[in-house]
């Protein structure tokens, strides 16, 4: 089944204790994208990729740290998370060519104590 | 990227067509228009995009006017399962998803 797999998908932390959400497709798709939703924000991106070594910033990117080192994996990384970062954080794949649509995952809730 | 509105709610009774409006007056000639939708908190879900042309899926119909200033979603059958938030979005070339308020879809019974 093609799907975007994020993990895990619930978690609650502490301030300064880096931790990772990993993001998985298994479709190869060249582009690969965070977001963050929040309360009347709606959702915003974080990251992009466009192709295995190749990432940009999208318009919230202070605080987070990604990689593309694997076509098939986009992990987002919180070197040192603080509680303004508490968020419901979902990640997106999609081909590069024919406007093809971008494919969700089912979403992370991270809570930043 | 153009920007959409939408109406914040809307309600529809189970079975009937539900037809949800977007404008996106400031539409550029190569941006498409993408819906998705958002059922609580889950991840947005991919319903149709079209350039002009009408489009048509097993999901729904998009309906685009002519100077492609705005667009029509239609639901033909609502279900109680279609309630969600629904998300009208211009896409250009920088693949970013810009996703505003959306429309609030109650479906009742």
């Amino acid at each position: 089944e093609a799907q975007v797999t994020q993990n895990p998908r619930y978690l609650i932390t502490v301030t300064g204790k880096k931790l990772t959400v990993t993001c998985s497709q298994n479709m190869n798709h060249e582009y690969m994208s965070w977001y963050r939703q929040d309360p009347g924000l709606g959702l915003r991106q974080i990251y992009y990729s466009m192709n295995v070594e190749v990432t940009d910033k999208g318009d919230v990117p202070e605080g987070y740290k990604v990689s593309r080192k694997e076509k098939r994996n986009f992990p987002l990384i919180l070197e040192s998370p603080s509680p303004n970062q508490t968020s419901l954080y979902f990640c997106a794949s999609s081909f590069l060519q024919g406007n093809q649509p971008q494919h969700f995952g089912d979403g992370t809730r991270l809570s930043i104590l | 990227d153009a920007k959409t509105t939408q109406p914040p709610s809307m309600d529809c009774a189970e079975g009937r067509a539900a037809n949800l409006p977007c404008n996106h007056s400031t539409i550029s000639g190569n941006e498409y228009v993408y819906w998705y939708r958002q059922i609580h908190s889950q991840g947005p879900q991919y319903i149709i995009h079209g350039l002009k042309n009408n489009e048509t899926n097993e999901m729904a119909s998009l309906i685009i006017t002519e100077d492609r200033k705005s667009s029509t979603l239609i639901l033909p059958h609502a279900t109680l399962r279609d309630t969600a938030v629904y998300y009208c979005i211009v896409r250009g070339n920088d693949y970013k998803l810009s996703f505003g308020a959306g429309t609030t879809v109650t479906v009742r019974a």
